[in-house]
């Protein structure tokens, strides 16, 4: 089955800890995303990438660490620089598409509950 | 920052009723899509409007585009139980491709069976 899949479903961290969500593809697509969702919230991004061994800063970076060494794979660092990291995490994919086409359905997985204690 | 509003922020209505909820956004755009999420999950991608066009359907969904006013309208008929999540508009602003998706912050839609 081709998809998105994210891990761990449910992720408890303690203060001043790093944890690594996990965010894998099979569906060939060169462009990632990472978007935190808070409670009753719409989406916000946090890092973006186009192509492997590049990203870019989304709305909300501060405090978040990214990496894109494998196409299929693009795993985010919740580090402890971020102050309010309980949140819904999700990651998504979609194909590229040039600037004046503008845009192309984004595949989303299921996400990462994140609860820091 | 969060372009689209969605109006209203929740909805409730018996099934078989039509289901409409609406999205204003504040800057000029590539395209506007509807994206639907049930309660704990990720988003599922419903159906991409383009600035150059007004009006979309898809099976029970049919989308509207006013660019003139930037607005955009969702309109789900024959509700299902199935329906009942919630709805987000987003938007890619002109002059970015799609790595620029602005979501709005959500329609909360519940069937009544």
């Amino acid at each position: 089955d081709g998809g998105i899949t994210q891990s761990p479903k449910y992720l408890f961290r303690k203060e001043g800890q790093n944890v690594t969500l996990s965010c894998e593809q099979n569906l060939n697509h060169d462009a990632m995303y990472w978007y935190r969702q808070d409670p009753g919230q719409g989406l916000r991004l946090i890092y973006y990438s186009q192509i492997v061994n590049d990203f870019q800063k989304g709305d909300i970076a501060e405090g978040y660490s990214v990496s894109r060494e494998k196409k299929e794979s693009f795993p985010l660092t919740v580090t402890s620089a971020q102050k309010n990291p309980t949140a819904f995490y999700l990651c998504a994919s979609s194909i590229l598409s040039d600037a004046l086409a503008g845009g192309n359905e984004q595949f989303f997985g299921p996400g990462t509950r994140l609860t820091v204690l | 920052s969060q372009q689209g509003e969605e109006d209203p922020q929740a909805l409730s209505i018996q099934e078989g009723e039509n289901a409409t909820m609406n999205c204003s956004y504040k800057t000029s755009i590539n395209n506007l899509q509807w994206y639907r999420q049930n309660s704990g999950r990720g988003l599922v991608h419903l159906i991409l409007i383009r600035s150059n066009e007004r009006e979309k359907h898809s099976g029970r969904l049919r989308v509207t585009l006013d660019t003139s006013k930037k607005s955009s309208s969702l309109l789900i008929t024959a509700s299902r139980a199935a329906d009942t999540a919630s709805y987000f508009c987003a938007t890619v602003p002109s002059g970015f491709g799609n790595e620029k998706l602005t979501f709005g912050t959500g329609t909360r839609l519940t069937i009544i069976p």
